[in-house]
Formats: C-alpha cells, sequence, structure tokens
C-alpha cells in the first residue's frame, strides 16, 4: 500500500476554497486515489475517488496530475459544517479493502 | 434503508472479560470491515470479510476474533480483553465494484473501554 503524506491541520474562512493535498509517491498503476471525511463521534464518509486527472461531484473535486505522485482535494465555498478530518487513501481495488487511513488533516471553518 | 448498524454503542468492560460487538448491513453488500480508531489517529483495520464464508487478518487482528454470520453480519469479539483495546470500533461495508470500488459505508461506532 502506498504511504500517504498530508498537512496535519488547515484553516480557513466561511465561503473560501480549501485545497488540501496529498503526496503518494509510491502509488502503484492500479491504485485509485480516495478522499474521506470524518466528524467527530461519526463513522468516517466517502467523499471522492480518482485515477487521474480531474474528478467532480457535488461536494468536492479531485486534480492527480499527470504522475499521479500527489493529489489535491478540493472543497468550494466552505462552510461551518465542512469543519472535520479528512484522509487521502491510496489503493486498489483489487486489494479487498486494506484501506490504510493516515492521521488525516483537520480542518477548521471560522465564521 | 438503514445502512450499517452497530450495537452496542458504547460498552465498559474490566479486564479479561469477553464481549462480542454486532454489525449489520442491509445493502446488499459483499465486503465487510472491522476497524478500531484511538485518539487522534486514523482508522486502522482488524479484519474483513471479502465475500460471504470469507475472513481475513487487517493490521491489528491480534487479540480478535470475527464472524461473518451471513451476508448482512459481522461480528467482532474480544475474548479476554485489554486496557490496549480501549477503543472505538467501526463497521463498514462496500460492495467493492464499479469505479466506486474503494466506497466504505461506516457505521456510527463502538465506543469501548476496558478498565
Amino acid at each position: 500500500l502506498a504511504k500517504t503524506t498530508q498537512p496535519i491541520s488547515m484553516d480557513s474562512y466561511e465561503g473560501q476554497e480549501v485545497n488540501i493535498t496529498c503526496s503518494h509517491n509510491n502509488i502503484a498503476t492500479n491504485d485509485y486515489i480516495t478522499w474521506y471525511q470524518q466528524f467527530p463521534s461519526q463513522g468516517p464518509r466517502f467523499i471522492i475517488q480518482g485515477y487521474k486527472t480531474k474528478v467532480t461531484n457535488e461536494v468536492a473535486s479531485l486534480f492527480i496530475p499527470a504522475d499521479r505522485k500527489s493529489s489535491t482535494l478540493s472543497l468550494p465555498r466552505v462552510s461551518l459544517s465542512d469543519t472535520a478530518v479528512y484522509y487521502c487513501l491510496v489503493g486498489s481495488t483489487d486489494s479487498w479493502g486494506k484501506l490504510q487511513f493516515g492521521a488525516g488533516t483537520q480542518v477548521v471553518v471560522t465564521p | 434503508n438503514a445502512g450499517v448498524t452497530q450495537t452496542p454503542k458504547f460498552q465498559v468492560l474490566k479486564t479479561g472479560q469477553s464481549m462480542t460487538l454486532q454489525c449489520a448491513q442491509d445493502m446488499n453488500h459483499n465486503s465487510m470491515y472491522w476497524y478500531r480508531q484511538d485518539p487522534g489517529m486514523g482508522l486502522r483495520l482488524i479484519y474483513y470479510s471479502a465475500s460471504e464464508g470469507t475472513t481475513d487478518k487487517g493490521e491489528v487482528p491480534n487479540g480478535y476474533n470475527v464472524s461473518r454470520l451471513n451476508k448482512r453480519e459481522f461480528s467482532l469479539r474480544l475474548e479476554s480483553a485489554a486496557p490496549s483495546q480501549t477503543s472505538v470500533y467501526f463497521c463498514a461495508s462496500s460492495d467493492r465494484t464499479g469505479r466506486r470500488g474503494n466506497e466504505q459505508y461506516f457505521g456510527p461506532g463502538t465506543r469501548l473501554t476496558v478498565t
């Protein structure tokens, strides 16, 4: 499993865009990049997954450069309710769920 | 659709006691997982079940056993609880197909304290 590195914490104000970059230098050819969100006292929630270039859904965008050694989760116009821990994971969909959660990035949004 | 449910929500055990954490999902998923999360840390995989009838060890299996009772239910047993097993336990499930193969659905967690 590829090791990931992401910032420990980030602060933002409401309405701003938050970009969290994750480094995964040892990503393998079959690996996907997946991001989860976790609120206190809750289980993680899937946000987005991608393989290359750009993926967008109703809550976030994921940017992956051509070399795939990093990825950036972009949260547009954050609100107070986006305060959470965000986890970047790398793994193959054939790895039978062997997802490896690091410590994540604590994002704090203030008014 | 309840998703993934876990019982109990809270539990306090004395060292050496045993207990079983229950997990059920109603999404017809093939794969189920048990994680533990210690304060300020990410989740660590204890055991997983790729499909009904199969189980396999994850990153931290020592001190735990699991049973995949049927497609819906996956239980985690602590035979002789130790203070090091104080943690929050999460169950998850996924169907592992298609483009969202790494999408897992998590339960609300069980907060376990071993004294």
